[in-house]
């Protein structure tokens, strides 16, 4: 069964500065999707960016990047110039190519203070 | 920009009655979800539904639980009998497809709370 570990539950950043955030994944698939969403205080869940696992670009979305690692099964997340707005809870999820439903890891809870 | 919207987005009922949770996925997705969040814990899968079918459910979707889009626009998650444990956020999801490029994003309701006393 594949499994998406969050190894920091919680991070704290400052404001403008950079963060990452880990995600590791076990899967034996070769064709796989990885996502990073994030649900603010309202626990709205906003998808924040997405990487198909064929590709070897890490994908970029405004401030925030990925970087994917596929022979470490690593799937870290970096938001730069961090912003408050930015506080919230991600969650790393991982998708197989076959199968329709989202695996999630246990979530990261960012602080971001002044 | 479109999105899912779910309603209610609170719901409170007595242990053992039927509740029908309500969504309206983005229009022209063709894949729509429903997951559950119990507070303080991850996302977890519930159904998956394509051409009027179920396509995908996990363990916790068992024979309390069914789905159903009733017209062209609604998606429904309707529970027969709640019991206390069901208390959890419930989230549709939707996307366009499952296996290529940008369609494979899942894009996520408001979420209802579902309290069950």
């Amino acid at each position: 069964a594949q499994t998406v570990t969050q190894s920091q539950p919680e991070m704290s950043v400052q404001e403008a500065e950079t963060v990452t955030l880990s995600c590791t994944y076990d899967t034996s698939e070769s064709d796989y999707y990885l996502f990073w969403y994030k649900q603010p205080p309202s626990r709205q869940m906003i998808l924040v960016i997405r990487q198909e696992a064929y590709k070897q670009q890490n994908a970029t979305e405004n401030r925030f990047s990925v970087n994917f690692q596929k022979a470490a099964k690593s799937f870290s997340l970096k938001i730069s110039d961090s912003q408050l707005g930015d506080a919230a809870m991600y969650f790393c999820a991982y998708k197989t190519g076959t199968a329709s439903k989202l695996t999630f890891g246990t979530g990261t809870r960012l602080q971001v203070t002044l | 920009e479109p999105e899912v919207t779910q309603t209610p987005s609170h719901q409170v009922t007595q242990m053992g009655q039927e509740v029908i949770l309500r969504c309206v996925p983005i229009s022209n997705h063709l894949y729509f979800y429903w997951y559950r969040q119990i507070l303080g814990q991850k996302v977890e899968f519930l159904v998956s539904f394509y051409n009027n079918e179920i396509s995908e459910k996990s363990e916790i979707f068992d024979d309390q639980f069914s789905v159903e889009r009733p017209d062209g626009s609604n998606f429904t998650l309707k529970i027969r009998s709640t019991k206390l444990e069901d208390s959890a956020m419930y989230f549709c999801a939707s996307s366009e497809g499952t296996g290529t490029g940008r369609a494979i994003g899942q894009f996520f309701g408001p979420g209802t709370r579902l309290t069950v006393l």
